[in-house]
């Protein structure tokens, strides 16, 4: 079965700074997709970047950016000139190519200070 | 555009009682799941559904049933709630345009056991 770990329960950033949030995932297959999702107080669940395991080209959403090391299994998330906007909960997300089967991590808890 | 639609947003049941949690998008779209989501413990896969006519189990499946009744709902069955089930739920939906396609999410219901 394939597992998503998210090892930092917490992050904090200053506003402009940059920070980077960790993933790493467990699979045996070989076909796949990662996403990150932002989740605000709101409690809405927005999409923030995806990449395709394929792909040896990180993925890059204006200031967001991954760095994807799939033989590390790893996928972490770059957001530069962060924003108070950007504090919210973050999910990495593993869906196999194989079945629609989509988990989550257990997401990290992103603070932006001004 | 109304999206993913949950309902209800806000439920409290006894030990022991039923209800369902309904869910519907209008957005055509072929893959319907069903999460929840718990403190540290991030978003749980309950159910999910490739098309209509087909459920799968996710990772927590114990204590629910599902029902996709048609392409456009899904829906989520406690038979015999349990304290342990107190949790946020969400519903979210997904094209079949490929496994890079986002999740659409719907707005969640509070679900508390007593």
């Amino acid at each position: 079965a394939q597992t998503v770990t998210q090892s930092q329960p917490e992050m904090s950033v200053q506003e402009a700074e940059t920070v980077t949030l960790s993933c790493t995932y467990d699979t045996s297959e070989s076909d796949y997709y990662l996403f990150w999702y932002k989740q605000p107080p709101s409690r809405q669940m927005i999409l923030v970047i995806r990449q395709e395991a394929y792909k040896q080209q990180n993925a890059t959403e204006n200031r967001f950016s991954v760095n994807f090391q799939k033989a590390a299994k790893s996928f972490s998330l770059k957001i530069s000139d962060s924003q108070l906007g950007d504090a919210a909960m973050y999910f990495c997300a593993y869906r196999s190519a194989y079945t629609d089967k989509l988990i989550f991590g257990t997401g990290t808890r992103l603070q932006v200070f001004p | 555009n109304a999206g993913v639609t949950q309902t209800p947003k806000f439920q409290v049941l006894k030990t022991g009682q039923s209800m369902t949690l309904q869910c519907a998008q209008d957005m055509n779209h072929n893959s319907m799941y069903w999460y929840r989501q718990d403190p540290g413990m991030g978003l749980r896969l309950i159910y999910y559904s490739a098309s209509e006519g087909t459920t799968d189990k996710g990772e927590v499946p114990n204590g629910y049933n599902v029902s996709r009744l048609n392409k456009r709902e899904f829906s989520l069955r406690l038979e015999s709630a349990a304290p342990s089930q107190t949790s946020v739920y969400f519903c979210a939906s997904s094209a079949n345009t490929g496994p890079n396609s986002p999740l659409h999410f719907g707005n969640g219901t509070r679900l508390t056991v007593t």
